[in-house]
Protein backbone atom coordinates (compact mmCIF):
# COMPACT_ATOMS: atom_id res chain seq x y z
CA UNK A 1 0.00 0.00 0.00
CA UNK A 2 1.24 3.50 -0.97
CA UNK A 3 1.54 5.85 1.99
CA UNK A 4 0.75 9.49 1.52
CA UNK A 5 1.86 11.71 4.03
CA UNK A 6 1.02 15.34 4.02
CA UNK A 7 2.38 18.54 5.49
CA UNK A 8 1.74 20.65 7.39
CA UNK A 9 -1.50 19.48 9.35
CA UNK A 10 -2.26 22.57 9.85
CA UNK A 11 -1.61 26.10 7.73
CA UNK A 12 -2.93 29.55 9.10
CA UNK A 13 -2.49 32.36 6.71
CA UNK A 14 -3.94 35.87 6.28
CA UNK A 15 -6.09 36.67 3.14
CA UNK A 16 -3.78 37.15 0.16
CA UNK A 17 -0.85 35.46 0.92
CA UNK A 18 0.66 32.14 -0.36
CA UNK A 19 -0.29 28.85 0.45
CA UNK A 20 2.31 26.05 -0.18
CA UNK A 21 0.77 22.34 0.64
CA UNK A 22 3.16 19.34 0.48
CA UNK A 23 2.11 15.58 -0.38
CA UNK A 24 4.82 13.01 -0.18
CA UNK A 25 4.01 9.25 -1.69
CA UNK A 26 6.48 6.19 -0.34
CA UNK A 27 6.80 5.37 -3.47
CA UNK A 28 7.24 6.49 -6.86
CA UNK A 29 3.60 7.33 -7.97
CA UNK A 30 4.28 9.01 -11.29
CA UNK A 31 2.33 12.10 -11.36
CA UNK A 32 -1.02 10.03 -10.70
CA UNK A 33 -2.09 12.22 -7.94
CA UNK A 34 -5.25 14.63 -7.38
CA UNK A 35 -5.92 17.12 -4.83
CA UNK A 36 -9.23 17.61 -3.33
CA UNK A 37 -10.86 20.45 -1.04
CA UNK A 38 -13.32 19.40 1.70
CA UNK A 39 -15.02 21.89 3.33
CA UNK A 40 -17.19 20.82 6.83
CA UNK A 41 -20.86 18.92 5.55
CA UNK A 42 -19.64 18.47 2.33
CA UNK A 43 -18.27 16.24 -0.22
CA UNK A 44 -14.43 16.03 -1.58
CA UNK A 45 -14.45 18.57 -4.67
CA UNK A 46 -11.72 17.71 -7.37
CA UNK A 47 -9.20 20.46 -7.59
CA UNK A 48 -6.11 19.23 -9.45
CA UNK A 49 -5.87 15.98 -10.83
CA UNK A 50 -2.54 14.13 -12.52
CA UNK A 51 -0.58 16.41 -10.25
CA UNK A 52 -0.61 19.43 -12.29
CA UNK A 53 -3.87 19.85 -14.14
CA UNK A 54 -6.77 21.85 -13.09
CA UNK A 55 -10.48 20.50 -12.86
CA UNK A 56 -13.39 21.76 -14.33
CA UNK A 57 -14.58 25.14 -12.87
CA UNK A 58 -11.60 25.67 -10.26
CA UNK A 59 -9.75 29.14 -10.02
CA UNK A 60 -6.42 29.79 -11.40
CA UNK A 61 -5.41 30.57 -8.41
CA UNK A 62 -5.15 27.16 -7.36
CA UNK A 63 -1.94 25.15 -8.85
CA UNK A 64 -0.11 21.63 -8.97
CA UNK A 65 3.17 20.36 -9.36
CA UNK A 66 5.79 17.71 -8.69
CA UNK A 67 6.05 13.98 -9.96
CA UNK A 68 7.74 10.74 -8.41
CA UNK A 69 7.04 11.05 -4.93
CA UNK A 70 6.92 14.82 -3.48
CA UNK A 71 3.73 16.72 -4.88
CA UNK A 72 2.42 20.48 -3.70
CA UNK A 73 -0.64 22.32 -4.07
CA UNK A 74 0.05 25.84 -4.12
CA UNK A 75 -3.38 28.81 -3.49
CA UNK A 76 -1.39 31.94 -4.93
CA UNK A 77 -3.68 34.47 -2.90
CA UNK A 78 -5.89 33.22 -0.35
CA UNK A 79 -9.27 33.86 -0.05
CA UNK A 80 -11.73 33.46 2.35
CA UNK A 81 -13.64 30.42 0.85
CA UNK A 82 -10.38 28.69 0.98
CA UNK A 83 -10.45 27.88 4.46
CA UNK A 84 -10.63 23.80 4.50
CA UNK A 85 -9.17 20.69 4.77
CA UNK A 86 -7.25 19.74 1.81
CA UNK A 87 -6.23 16.30 0.61
CA UNK A 88 -4.15 14.27 -1.60
CA UNK A 89 -5.01 11.50 -3.24
CA UNK A 90 -3.00 8.52 -5.73
CA UNK A 91 -4.34 6.74 -8.31
CA UNK A 92 -1.31 4.34 -9.03
CA UNK A 93 -3.30 1.44 -7.95
CA UNK A 94 -5.33 0.24 -5.12
CA UNK A 95 -5.85 0.77 -2.50
CA UNK A 96 -6.29 4.43 -3.73
CA UNK A 97 -4.75 5.76 -0.58
CA UNK A 98 -5.71 9.46 0.48
CA UNK A 99 -3.15 11.64 2.46
CA UNK A 100 -4.24 12.43 5.99
CA UNK A 101 -5.25 15.82 4.98
CA UNK A 102 -3.88 19.60 5.44
CA UNK A 103 -6.22 22.05 7.25
CA UNK A 104 -5.96 26.00 6.07
CA UNK A 105 -7.23 28.37 8.64
CA UNK A 106 -7.73 32.18 7.59
CA UNK A 107 -6.34 34.53 9.60
CA UNK B 1 -26.22 16.56 -15.10
CA UNK B 2 -24.06 13.76 -13.53
CA UNK B 3 -26.00 13.03 -10.05
CA UNK B 4 -24.81 10.53 -7.70
CA UNK B 5 -27.14 10.07 -4.71
CA UNK B 6 -26.91 8.25 -1.56
CA UNK B 7 -29.08 5.98 1.05
CA UNK B 8 -29.66 4.24 3.22
CA UNK B 9 -27.90 5.27 5.92
CA UNK B 10 -28.57 5.03 9.33
CA UNK B 11 -28.32 3.67 13.50
CA UNK B 12 -27.51 0.08 13.07
CA UNK B 13 -26.27 -2.53 15.90
CA UNK B 14 -22.71 -3.78 16.10
CA UNK B 15 -23.02 -7.51 14.35
CA UNK B 16 -25.50 -6.33 11.81
CA UNK B 17 -26.52 -5.11 8.46
CA UNK B 18 -27.18 -2.50 6.23
CA UNK B 19 -27.37 -1.90 2.47
CA UNK B 20 -26.25 1.18 0.65
CA UNK B 21 -27.38 2.18 -2.49
CA UNK B 22 -25.70 4.96 -5.01
CA UNK B 23 -28.32 6.06 -7.17
CA UNK B 24 -26.98 8.06 -10.42
CA UNK B 25 -28.25 10.03 -12.87
CA UNK B 26 -27.16 12.30 -16.18
CA UNK B 27 -24.97 9.35 -17.91
CA UNK B 28 -24.59 6.18 -18.97
CA UNK B 29 -24.14 4.21 -15.72
CA UNK B 30 -23.19 0.96 -17.57
CA UNK B 31 -20.22 2.27 -19.02
CA UNK B 32 -18.80 3.31 -15.46
CA UNK B 33 -17.06 1.70 -12.40
CA UNK B 34 -18.17 2.86 -9.40
CA UNK B 35 -15.97 3.08 -6.15
CA UNK B 36 -16.99 3.86 -2.44
CA UNK B 37 -15.39 5.81 -0.01
CA UNK B 38 -15.86 6.45 3.38
CA UNK B 39 -14.74 8.80 6.42
CA UNK B 40 -15.36 8.42 10.04
CA UNK B 41 -16.28 11.26 12.04
CA UNK B 42 -13.09 14.10 12.38
CA UNK B 43 -11.15 11.86 10.26
CA UNK B 44 -9.71 11.56 6.47
CA UNK B 45 -11.49 9.46 3.56
CA UNK B 46 -10.49 5.61 3.03
CA UNK B 47 -11.14 3.73 -0.31
CA UNK B 48 -13.94 0.86 0.66
CA UNK B 49 -14.56 -0.69 -2.80
CA UNK B 50 -14.87 -0.41 -6.49
CA UNK B 51 -17.16 -2.59 -8.97
CA UNK B 52 -16.20 -2.32 -12.75
CA UNK B 53 -18.34 -2.06 -15.29
CA UNK B 54 -19.72 -5.50 -17.22
CA UNK B 55 -17.78 -4.89 -19.93
CA UNK B 56 -14.90 -5.48 -18.29
CA UNK B 57 -16.42 -8.27 -16.28
CA UNK B 58 -18.34 -6.65 -13.36
CA UNK B 59 -15.62 -7.59 -10.88
CA UNK B 60 -14.86 -5.91 -7.58
CA UNK B 61 -11.88 -4.91 -5.15
CA UNK B 62 -11.91 -4.31 -1.74
CA UNK B 63 -10.38 -2.90 1.04
CA UNK B 64 -8.47 -5.17 3.77
CA UNK B 65 -10.58 -3.13 6.15
CA UNK B 66 -14.10 -4.60 4.77
CA UNK B 67 -13.03 -7.96 2.89
CA UNK B 68 -15.30 -10.67 3.52
CA UNK B 69 -17.59 -8.30 5.22
CA UNK B 70 -18.70 -5.88 2.31
CA UNK B 71 -19.91 -6.31 -1.15
CA UNK B 72 -19.85 -4.21 -3.78
CA UNK B 73 -22.99 -4.97 -6.31
CA UNK B 74 -24.98 -3.30 -9.49
CA UNK B 75 -28.03 -3.00 -11.30
CA UNK B 76 -27.39 -1.52 -14.78
CA UNK B 77 -31.57 -1.63 -15.73
CA UNK B 78 -31.80 0.92 -12.73
CA UNK B 79 -28.41 2.38 -12.68
CA UNK B 80 -28.36 1.74 -9.05
CA UNK B 81 -24.63 0.38 -7.06
CA UNK B 82 -25.15 -1.20 -3.39
CA UNK B 83 -22.66 -0.97 -0.85
CA UNK B 84 -24.10 -4.38 1.35
CA UNK B 85 -22.51 -4.21 4.96
CA UNK B 86 -22.26 -7.29 7.20
CA UNK B 87 -20.94 -7.80 10.31
CA UNK B 88 -21.03 -4.24 11.12
CA UNK B 89 -18.09 -3.02 13.47
CA UNK B 90 -18.34 0.17 15.69
CA UNK B 91 -15.22 1.43 13.49
CA UNK B 92 -17.06 1.32 10.22
CA UNK B 93 -19.19 4.68 11.52
CA UNK B 94 -18.79 7.42 9.08
CA UNK B 95 -20.04 8.68 6.37
CA UNK B 96 -20.00 6.83 3.28
CA UNK B 97 -19.52 8.09 -0.16
CA UNK B 98 -20.03 7.05 -3.91
CA UNK B 99 -18.14 8.01 -6.82
CA UNK B 100 -17.98 7.92 -10.51
CA UNK B 101 -15.35 5.56 -12.05
CA UNK B 102 -12.27 3.90 -10.50
CA UNK B 103 -8.40 4.66 -10.87
CA UNK B 104 -8.92 7.78 -12.40
CA UNK B 105 -9.64 11.57 -10.52
CA UNK B 106 -12.71 11.96 -9.40
CA UNK B 107 -14.76 14.20 -10.12
CA UNK B 108 -18.65 13.12 -9.19
CA UNK B 109 -19.26 12.47 -5.61
CA UNK B 110 -22.77 11.96 -3.84
CA UNK B 111 -23.52 13.91 -0.76
CA UNK B 112 -23.25 11.13 1.49
CA UNK B 113 -25.01 8.61 3.80
CA UNK B 114 -23.99 8.22 7.34
CA UNK B 115 -23.90 4.98 9.07
CA UNK B 116 -23.84 4.32 12.71
CA UNK B 117 -22.78 1.46 14.17
CA UNK B 118 -23.66 1.54 18.04
CA UNK B 119 -25.29 -1.07 20.40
Amino acid sequence: EIVLTQSPATLSLSPGERATLSCRASQSISTYLAWYQQKPGQAPRLLIYDASNRAAGIPARFSGSGSGTDFTLTISSLESEDCAVYYCQHRSSWPQTFGQGTKVEIK
Amino acid sequence: EVQLVESGGGLVQPGRSLRLSCTTSGFTFGDYAISWFRQAPGKGLEWVGFIRSKVFGGTTEDAASVKGRFTISRDDSKSIAYLQMNSLKTDDTGVYYCTRGALVPFEYWGQGALVSVSS
